[in-house]
């Protein structure tokens, strides 16, 4: 699997868009990018995935570059809620594949 | 509703003990993982079963072991061999053809004292 850079930590008002962040420029032609988030002692949360075109879904955004060497995950109204560590995965997709977890981003909302 | 249970929510052992950590999903998915997480760091697989009756081990096997006898159930056993066992342990599934969306349990606290 190609090796994800995110920003150790970032902050975000309440009620503005956080954009996070993930630089993965060894990504081959068939691996799909996925954002999960981790909310403090609790399991990881999928939010959202794809592989070149930009997606959309009730949580979020993914914005991935034409290179598909980066990609942006924007929240666009981040609540106090959204608080929680943002790792960003890049992986094959197809018959269940292991998923690799770094360090991800650490997005604190504040009022 | 449907989700993954896992039990119990913080255990306590004394070193040298075996301990057995809960995982349990109503999905109806083929695949489930351990994973295991130290604080301030992220998650690492332990070991992975696409299949009843079959697992591989993932990136730290060692000093664990499990077992894949029914569909829903995919319990982990901390062994006496595991060095440094105390972290926050998280059970997951997904269905084995088509994607990454990983459902995740609760997670198991254990410390070892």
């Amino acid at each position: 699997d190609a090796k994800t850079t995110q920003p150790t930590s970032m902050d975000c008002a309440e009620g503005r868009a956080a954009n996070l962040p993930c630089n993965h420029s060894t990504i081959s032609g068939n691996e799909y990018v996925y954002w999960y988030r981790q909310i403090h002692s609790q399991g990881p949360q999928y939010i959202i995935h794809g592989l070149k075109n930009n997606e959309t879904n009730e949580m979020a955004s993914l914005i991935i570059t034409e290179d598909r060497k980066s990609s942006t995950l924007i929240l666009p109204h981040a609540t106090l809620r959204d608080t929680a560590v943002y790792y960003c995965i890049v992986t094959i997709t197809g018959t269940a594949s292991k998923l690799t977890f770094g360090t991800g981003t650490r997005l604190q909302v504040t009022l | 509703d449907g989700g993954i249970t896992q039990s119990p929510k913080y255990l306590f052992r004394k070193e040298g003990q075996n301990v057995t950590l809960s995982c349990e999903q109503n999905l109806n998915h083929d695949a489930m993982y351990w994973y295991r997480q130290d604080p301030g760091q992220g998650l690492r697989l332990i070991y992975y079963s696409q299949i009843v009756n079959d697992f591989q081990k993932g990136d730290i096997a060692e000093g664990y072991s499990v077992s894949r006898e029914k569909k829903e159930s995919f319990p982990l056993t901390v062994t006496s061999a595991q060095k440094n066992p105390t972290a926050f342990y998280l059970c997951a599934s997904s269905i084995a053809q088509g994607g990454n969306e990983q459902f995740f349990g609760p997670g198991t606290r254990l410390t070892v004292l």
